[in-house]
C-alpha cells in the first residue's frame, strides 16, 4: 500500500492566487481528514469527510477555504484568495471505522508570499 | 469534547537516559489515546495506541505508554534514549463512539544530548 499521497509537497504562491492541495487516501478508507500545522496553533483539524460527505467543517478558518471529495479516492483543499497567514503545512489523513488511528500523508508545505 | 495537554514543549535528555513525555487527557469517558512521532519534514507516524484492555502499551522503537484512568494520563516513556529519537511527539485523543476525529496536543520537541 502506498499510503496517503499528497501533492504537491511544496507550493509557493503569491498573495491573492488560488491554491489547490490534493490528497489520495488509502484505498478502502472511508474517513478523510484535513489538518493544518503551524508553529503558533499546532495541529488543527480543518474538516473531515465520511463516505465522501463533509461531516464537520467547523475548523475551516474562513470562506476562502473550501474542500471537496468528489469520490472515495480523491480530495482537494482549495484556498481562494490565498494570504500570507495561510502559510503552513497541510496534512491529509485517512482511516476506516474499524481502525482507531489515522494514517497521515507527508504533507504539503504552503508558502504564500 | 475530548482534549489533551502535553506538559513541556521542549524536553532534552542525554543519550542513554530515560525519556518521559507527559500527556493528560480530558474526557467524560476513557477515550482512545495515541502517540505520534514527527521527524523533520515528514508526516506523522503512529508510535502506539491505547484502545481497550492492557493499560501498558508497547509501541515501535522501544517506546511504551501507560494508561492511568485515575490520573487521566498517558505518559510516553523509553528506558534509554537514542540519537535517532530526536523528533516532535504528539499525544492525541479520539472518542470511543460516534466521532472519528483525532484531537492533538501541542507537541513536545525531544532533543537528545550526545
Amino acid at each position: 500500500d502506498a499510503g496517503v499521497i499528497q501533492s504537491p509537497r511544496h507550493e509557493v504562491t503569491e498573495m491573492g492566487q488560488e491554491v489547490t492541495l490534493r490528497c489520495k487516501p488509502i484505498s478502502g478508507h472511508d474517513y478523510l481528514f484535513w489538518y493544518r500545522q503551524t508553529m503558533m496553533r499546532g495541529l488543527e483539524l480543518l474538516i473531515y469527510f465520511n463516505n465522501n460527505v463533509p461531516i464537520d467543517d467547523s475548523g475551516m478558518p474562513e470562506d476562502r477555504f473550501s474542500a471537496k471529495m468528489p469520490n472515495a479516492s480523491f480530495s482537494t483543499l482549495k484556498i481562494q484568495p490565498s494570504e500570507p497567514r495561510d502559510s503552513a503545512v497541510y496534512f491529509c489523513a485517512s482511516t476506516t471505522g474499524a481502525n482507531t488511528e489515522a494514517f497521515f500523508g507527508q504533507g504539503t508545505r504552503l508558502t504564500v508570499v | 469534547a475530548q482534549s489533551v495537554t502535553q506538559l513541556g514543549s521542549h524536553v532534552s535528555v542525554s543519550e542513554g537516559a530515560l525519556v518521559l513525555l507527559r500527556c493528560n487527557y480530558s474526557s467524560s469517558v476513557p477515550p482512545y489515546l495515541f502517540w505520534y512521532v514527527q521527524y523533520p519534514n515528514q508526516g506523522l507516524q503512529l508510535l502506539l495506541k491505547y484502545t481497550t484492555g492492557a493499560t501498558l502499551v508497547k509501541g515501535i522503537n522501544g517506546f511504551e505508554a501507560e494508561f492511568k484512568k485515575s490520573e487521566t494520563s498517558f505518559h510516553l516513556t523509553k528506558p534509554s534514549a537514542h540519537m535517532s529519537d530526536a523528533a516532535e511527539y504528539f499525544c492525541a485523543v479520539r472518542a470511543l463512539f460516534g466521532n472519528e476525529k483525532l484531537t492533538f496536543g501541542t507537541g513536545t520537541r525531544l532533543t537528545i544530548i550526545p
